[in-house]
């Protein structure tokens, strides 16, 4: 079975604070892939990041950095110098490869960050 | 990059009606689409699988008499809401993946607000 686990229901930071968001997975699939996507208060979901299975190289994009652990199947998602437009629900998503496409999502993570 | 559009954004409608919720790929085909629903502070769960030209996967839990699917197209799927109850009040995302391999980024429409009167 595929699950997801994002413990953090809700954060709350300062501007300019650094943040962690975790993300914790489980599969016994081998071929698989990792997402991140933020969901403003819109709802519409914006498309972050994907990882698959093979590559555990960290990854940087601006203020954003992910950290990808086969190890311990986490794949934790930084968000350093936040600021107020970062406030969004974050989701961690699976994929794996013999699952027909199926996103299983995790259980989200409210991020509000206060001037 | 690819687009996904859904129709209407927002359905308000009275208790006992269906409502129907369109899911177009834009510029590309997509012989499978999911549909997705979120209920307030809530995770987005998978209610089913459209396959063009074949029935829906339904998962466990999901009554697929109330919630009926349809993929008629390569561009298109519609999800309807038979007799809609309060109940059903809920945000509906539809996603689509960009090859068939399912390697690539799914692509999500922009969701469908919808209150049960």
């Amino acid at each position: 079975a595929q699950k997801v686990t994002q413990a953090q229901t809700e954060i709350s930071v300062v501007e300019k604070e650094d943040v962690t968001l975790d993300c914790v997975y489980e599969t016994r699939d081998t071929t698989y892939y990792l997402f991140w996507y933020k969901q403003p208060p819109s709802g519409e979901l914006v498309f972050l990041i994907r990882r698959n299975s093979f590559d555990e190289q960290n990854e940087i994009s601006g203020r954003y950095s992910w950290n990808f652990q086969k190890s311990t199947s986490s794949f934790n998602f930084t968000i350093t110098a936040s600021q107020v437009v970062d406030s969004a629900v974050y989701f961690c998503a699976l994929i794996a490869s013999n699952q027909g496409g199926k996103l299983i999502f995790g259980q989200g993570t409210e991020l509000s960050v206060k001037p | 990059g690819a687009v996904v559009s859904q129709h209407p954004s927002w359905v308000i409608c009275k208790s006992g009606t269906s409502v129907k919720i369109e899911c177009r790929s834009l510029d590309f085909q997509a012989t499978t689409m999911f549909w997705y629903r979120q209920f307030p502070k809530q995770s987005l769960m998978l209610m089913a699988t459209s396959n063009e030209g074949s029935k829906a996967t339904y998962e466990q839990g999901v009554e697929k008499d109330k919630f009926l699917i349809n993929h008629a197209s390569l561009t298109l799927s519609t999800l309807t809401v038979t007799s809609a109850h309060p109940e059903d009040s809920s945000f509906y995302i539809c996603s689509a993946p960009g090859t068939r391999a399912f390697r690539e980024t799914q692509y999500f429409g922009p969701g469908t607000r919808l209150l049960v009167l």
